[in-house]
C-alpha cells in the first residue's frame, strides 16, 4: 500500500470556476477525513466520512463545498464558484475504525486567480 | 472551548542542539499525534501517542493525559529536522482530529 494519495497536487483556477479533488486511502480504512491548511496555520476539519457515510461536517464547509464518497473507497471533494478566500492546501486522511491513527496525503494546494 | 496550544510558535537551534516542543490540551483525549509538515505540506507521522513514552531514533514523546500535556523532544538536531511541527488530538471517540498552530523549527549548520 502506498499511503493516502491526493489528486491533484496543484491546482490554480479562476475565480468562480468549480473545482473538484480526488483522495483515495488507505485500502482497509473505513474513516476519510478532509482539512484545510491556510498559511501559517494548522489544519482545520471540514469533513468526514466512515464508510460512505458523511458523519460530519464543518461550519467551515459553506454550501458551495460538497463531499462524496460513494462506494466508500475514495473521496471527491468539489468548490464550486471558487473564491480567493479558498486558496489553501487541501489535507485527506485515513484512519481505520480499530486503530484511530491518521495518515495524511500530500494535499491538493489550490491557488483562486 | 476546546483548545490545543503548541509552545513556542518559533524556535531556531543550532545543529547539534536538543530542543523541548511542548502542547497542552484542554480536555481529556483518548488520540494525540506529532507530525512533521514537510517542505511541501505533508504531514509525516512521528508519534501515535495519548498515552505514555515513545521513542524513535533521535525523537521521543511523553504524553501525560492526567495533567493535559505532551511533550516532543528532539536531540541532537540536523538541518533537515527543520520545518513545523503539529500537535493533533481526538477529544472523544468519533471526532476528527483538532490541531494546534505548530511549532516552527529551524535548525542552522
Amino acid at each position: 500500500d502506498t499511503g493516502v494519495s491526493q489528486d491533484p497536487r496543484h491546482k490554480i483556477t479562476k475565480r468562480g470556476q468549480n473545482v473538484t479533488f480526488r483522495c483515495d486511502p488507505i485500502s482497509e480504512h473505513n474513516r476519510l477525513y478532509w482539512y484545510r491548511q491556510t498559511l501559517g496555520q494548522g489544519p482545520e476539519f471540514l469533513t468526514y466520512f466512515q464508510n460512505e457515510a458523511q458523519l460530519e461536517k464543518s461550519r467551515l464547509l459553506s454550501d458551495r463545498f460538497s463531499a462524496e464518497r460513494p462506494k466508500g473507497s475514495f473521496s471527491t471533494l468539489e468548490i464550486q464558484r471558487t473564491e480567493q478566500g479558498d486558496s489553501a492546501m487541501y489535507l485527506c486522511a485515513s484512519s481505520s475504525l480499530e486503530v484511530t491513527e491518521a495518515f495524511f496525503g500530500q494535499g491538493t494546494r489550490l491557488t483562486v486567480v | 472551548g476546546i483548545q490545543v496550544e503548541q509552545s513556542p510558535p518559533d524556535l531556531i537551534l543550532q545543529e547539534g542542539a536538543n530542543s523541548t516542543l511542548r502542547c497542552n490540551f484542554s480536555d481529556s483525549v483518548n488520540n494525540l499525534q506529532w507530525f512533521h509538515q514537510n517542505p511541501w505540506g505533508q504531514l509525516i507521522n512521528l508519534f501515535y501517542i495519548p498515552s505514555g513514552t515513545k521513542q524513535n531514533g533521535r525523537l521521543s514523546a511523553t504524553t501525560v493525559a492526567t495533567e493535559r500535556y505532551s511533550l516532543l523532544y528532539i536531540s541532537s538536531s540536523q538541518t533537515t529536522d527543520s520545518g513545523v511541527y503539529f500537535c493533533a488530538v481526538r477529544f472523544s471517540g468519533n471526532t476528527p482530529l483538532v490541531f494546534g498552530k505548530g511549532t516552527r523549527l529551524s535548525v542552522i549548520a
